[in-house]
């Protein structure tokens, strides 16, 4: 099936720092990449729905500044963490949209394994 | 706005028994709905979906899911569960599959030897 990949899988770092997340779709291409953020036992909250060659869409709430998306490419999206604080510790999925079956009955997304963000 | 709400936090269940999630969504129109299961250190697997036909959705590792238009919910079932069964189970709606999501709360499921 399907694989998505992020990276790295876990990162500390100190506060004021900033950090890059990497997530890959290794067997397709995604016009759309989705990334979540869950805090512990919690559920996962959309922050921001990622398009390929075009300005991320973040939902309400969520700092564009602080946390930029990159979607450079059909199959890689970038979070960065900017100036990041122990608030912003957290566990990061990446999720991505199959381009070719999007809008179809095979239509699907696929989600990474999750990047633990730690911030000291 | 679109809402889902997994009422219990916790399930404890023996392996071999039953087991029951229950999912309530509240959307404006008939969305997509799905059953993801997160274990540790895994990421989230999807369970099953449903969106039209059948209302009884058979997904993989033995799991059903019946959708109920009149109730608005989405309930995840299991016959007999095994120890592996362990793990967090998030209910999730969209608009369609491929989407953004809107997930539940989640429930944390706990198997008994």
């Amino acid at each position: 099936g399907a694989v998505v990949s992020q990276h790295p899988s876990w990162v500390i770092c100190k506060s004021g720092t900033s950090v890059k997340i990497e997530c890959r779709s290794l067997d397709f291409q995604a016009t759309t990449m989705f990334w979540y953020r869950q805090f512990p036992k919690q559920s996962l909250m959309l922050m921001a729905t990622s398009n390929e060659g075009s300005k991320a869409t973040y939902e309400q709430g969520v700092e564009k500044d602080k946390f930029l998306i990159n979607h450079a490419s059909l199959t890689l999206s970038t979070l960065t963490v900017t100036s990041a604080h122990p608030e912003d510790s957290s566990f990061y999925i990446c999720s991505a949209r199959d381009h070719r079956l999007a809008g179809g009955p095979g239509d699907t997304q696929y989600f990474g394994p999750g990047t633990r963000l730690t911030v000291l | 706005a679109q809402s889902v709400t997994q009422p219990d936090i916790h399930i404890t269940v023996s392996e071999g028994a039953s087991l029951e999630l229950r999912c309530n969504y509240s959307y404006g129109a008939t969305p997509y709905l799905f059953w993801y299961v997160q274990s540790p250190g895994q990421g989230l697997q999807l369970l099953l979906k449903y969106f039209s036909g059948d209302t009884l959705v058979q997904g993989i590792k033995g799991f059903e899911a019946e959708f109920k238009r009149s109730q608005s919910s989405f309930n995840l079932r299991k016959p007999s569960v095994h120890w592996s069964d362990a793990a967090e189970y998030f209910c999730a709606v969209g608009l369609a599959a491929g989407n953004k999501l809107t997930f539940g709360g989640g429930t944390r499921v706990l198997v008994k030897p």
